[in-house]
């Protein structure tokens, strides 16, 4: 199966700030990645996906980038709601697999 | 909107059953591949199983073959997944996730809002 590996773990950042996560996959999955984001007590939801397409409503501050085994999300000018825990997440093949997880809190 | 609805999560003795149950609304229910998608308290997300739209192909993840099975009814917008002999890591919320699209591989859409299984004697 493929591995996800995300970095850092936890990432500490001042609300104002931007932030880049990172998604290494261990082998390529083109460009069949995507990000979710998840609040504490909800459910995940979808923000990038292709790697890069935002989902509907999420705003411009949220970007994805990378192809191949190494991708990452940036958050421009972190608003308070943005603070959650992130994932990746490859769909090139069985078994999908996630990342474990990068947790974005408030420094 | 899109709406998943997840139901049937309780306490259950090691060894025992679960169906869990997924209704679905605010979009075409049977033109959509649906997951099914665990997390553990505390821990990361884990996919469980795979159904497409037409209910034709179907996947597991190695942890759940052969003890669980997902099924659908279209005409009822409903996802279902069967749960026998359950373990104590099977313990997790339980999501009802939209695909996109209606095959299979596709990113994960919506998320209904889970439900919990706990296994523990």
């Amino acid at each position: 199966e493929i591995v996800m590996t995300q970095s850092p773990a936890t990432l500490s950042v001042s609300p104002g700030e931007g932030a880049t996560l990172s998604c290494r996959t261990s082998q390529s999955v083109g460009s069949n990645l995507a990000w979710y984001q998840q609040r504490p007590g909800q459910a995940p939801r979808l923000l990038i996906s292709t790697a890069s397409v935002r989902a509907d409503g999420l705003p411009a501050r949220f970007s994805g980038s990378g192809s191949g085994t190494e991708f990452a999300l940036t958050i421009s000018s972190l608003q308070s709601e943005d603070f959650a825990v992130y994932f990746c997440q490859q769909y090139q093949e069985w078994p999908y697999t996630f990342g474990q997880g990068t947790k974005l809190e408030i420094k | 909107e899109v709406q998943l609805s997840e139901s049937g999560g309780a306490l259950v003795q090691p060894g025992g059953s679960l169906r869990l149950s997924c209704v679905a609304s605010g979009f075409t229910f049977g033109n959509s591949a649906m997951t099914w998608v665990r997390q553990a308290p505390g821990k990361g997300l884990e996919w469980v199983s795979d159904i497409s739209a037409t209910g034709n192909s179907i996947y597991y993840a190695d942890s759940v073959k052969g003890r669980f099975t997902i099924s659908r009814d279209n005409s009822k917008n409903t996802l279902h997944l069967q749960m026998n002999s359950l373990r104590a890591e099977d313990t997790a919320v339980y999501y009802c996730v939209k695909q996109f699209g209606g095959v299979s591989l596709q990113h994960f859409e919506h998320w209904g809002q889970g439900t919990l299984v706990t296994v523990s004697s």
